[in-house]
């Protein structure tokens, strides 16, 4: 079956500009997580959905930083004037199940940003 | 707050064993591995509920010590395939989820 994919692969945006970055989960997958990887670390954490519910937002940078699935399946990460420190690998993942504890979390390939 | 991993990197010949640590300071119930190679996404290797269990399969395995909120990830007679970045990731009681820095392994020939 298909995995989670995620559009575009690769984004260029000029510093100032929004970006929409789009995450389609496993069908049935419940948990749908966003991560943000720069160069060399391990994904950090930004945002947790459980169905269409977004149960955990701490992990936004900062209030330019918005994340939606309002059906439940298909999310969106929104990143609004853009900056050069947004530039990184975001990652999509889901789950089966509707917590974070003991569910394996599935990766889609990523949509690598770059902000000039 | 994220979980600590040791060592930062390790270099193995083919054939020879590695552990990987990863320890929080937070009360964790579950432990989660994952490898991920240079240009692609995480790949999943385990979870580890509380209950101190021990987990394996083909030559990786992993314990989980909930006591001492840690974790280790055994790799035993290292394969060229087994190269990649190891990351411990951690349930802080179904909110959320933090993954640690990372475990460069290279395995040469």
């Amino acid at each position: 079956g298909a995995g989670v994919s995620q559009s575009p692969r690769y984004k260029v945006a000029k510093r100032g500009q929004d970006v929409a970055l789009r995450c389609d989960p496993i069908s049935g997958h419940v948990s749908l997580f966003w991560y943000q990887q720069a160069l060399g670390q391990g994904p950090e954490f930004l945002t947790y959905f459980q169905n269409e519910a977004q149960l955990d937002k701490s992990g936004l940078p900062s209030d330019r930083f918005f994340a939606e699935r309002p059906e439940g399946s298909v999310s969106t990460l929104k990143i609004q004037r853009t900056q050069q420190e947004d530039s990184a690998v975001y990652l999509c993942a889901s789950s089966l199940g509707g917590t974070t504890t003991g569910n394996e979390q599935f990766f889609g390939p990523g949509t690598r940003l770059t902000v000039l | 707050q994220q979980p600590v991993q040791s060592p930062q990197a390790v270099i193995l010949r083919e054939g020879e064993d590695a552990v990987i640590n990863c320890s929080s300071s937070k009360a964790l119930y579950s432990v989660h591995w994952y490898r991920q190679k240079h240009g692609e996404a995480p790949v999943f290797l385990m979870i580890l509920l509380k209950g101190g269990e021990q987990k394996g399969h083909d030559k990786i395995s992993a314990s989980f010590n909930e006591k001492k909120q840690q974790s280790s990830l055994y790799l035993t007679a290292s394969q060229l395939s087994y190269s990649g970045t190891y990351f411990c990731g951690t349930d802080n009681y179904g909110q959320n989820f933090v993954f640690g820095p990372g475990t460069r392994l290279s395995v040469l020939p």
